[in-house]
């Protein structure tokens, strides 16, 4: 069974520009959630999609955004990127969005953005 | 608000000796916890996970943790380390039975394992 997949692995952009990161999650997994992870500020959570509808959302301004397809993948973008954007950027999946029921959240390896 | 507490950064341990990493944690609720281990490089991954019910439970990888409700804490333990386990350990409180996926993280304790 494959795991979480996120695109691209690694990527440089520079000030002003806007970014966008893909996430496929587990076949059958409905929930995607994304996380910030910078030194820092630690792992904080960005968002969560489920069935194409956010469900929650972290405290991150609005220029962080994102979508979920019909087929569960996610998307989410930066615009008018900032230095202090660069990060790994985690996607995480779920089967029904009830981590009490379904055991674990289950992430990828992680999208590397360097703004400069 | 949610907030959980690592206080140690870093901690170095010879391989063959116990581990012990706290976590202390803040939540109005019934918590639902848990111990994740980051390598470099790669996401995170799920150790052991605590939502009701027995409070010593066990993970992969010979981990154990024991959550103390009195102490707000979920220590995470291992008898014997192996180099393998260097890596970083995150642990997190998450919403409990609400459907979210929001989970708080602690900030993490970077385990250094010398020969």
């Amino acid at each position: 069974k494959a795991g979480v997949t996120q695109t691209p692995r690694y990527l440089i952009k520079t000030r002003g520009q806007q970014v966008t990161l893909s996430c496929s999650p587990i076949s059958g997994h409905r929930s995607v959630s994304w996380y910030q992870q910078t030194p820092g500020q630690g792992l904080q959570f960005l968002f969560e999609y489920f069935s194409e509808t956010q469900r929650n959302k972290g405290n991150f301004p609005g220029r962080f955004s994102g979508r979920q397809f019909s087929n569960s993948r996610s998307e989410m973008n930066v615009s008018t990127l900032e230095l202090g954007d660069s990060a790994l950027y985690l996607c995480a999946s779920n089967l029904s969005g009830r981590p009490a029921n379904t055991g674990e959240l289950f992430f990828g390896e992680g999208s590397r953005l360097t703004v400069l | 608000a949610q907030s959980v507490t690592q206080p140690d950064i870093h901690i170095t341990v010879s391989e063959g000796a116990s581990l012990e990493l706290r976590c202390n944690y803040s939540y109005g609720a019934t918590p639902y916890l848990f111990w994740y281990v980051q390598s470099p490089g790669q996401g995170l991954q799920l150790l052991l996970k605590y939502f009701s019910g027995d409070t010593l439970v066990q993970g992969i990888k010979g981990f154990e943790a024991e959550f103390k409700r009195s102490q707000s804490s979920f220590n995470l333990r291992k008898p014997s380390v192996h180099w393998s386990d260097a890596a970083e350990y995150f642990c997190a409180v998450g919403p409990g039975n609400t459907g979210f996926q929001k989970l708080v993280f602690g900030t993490g304790t970077r385990l250094l394992v010398s020969p």
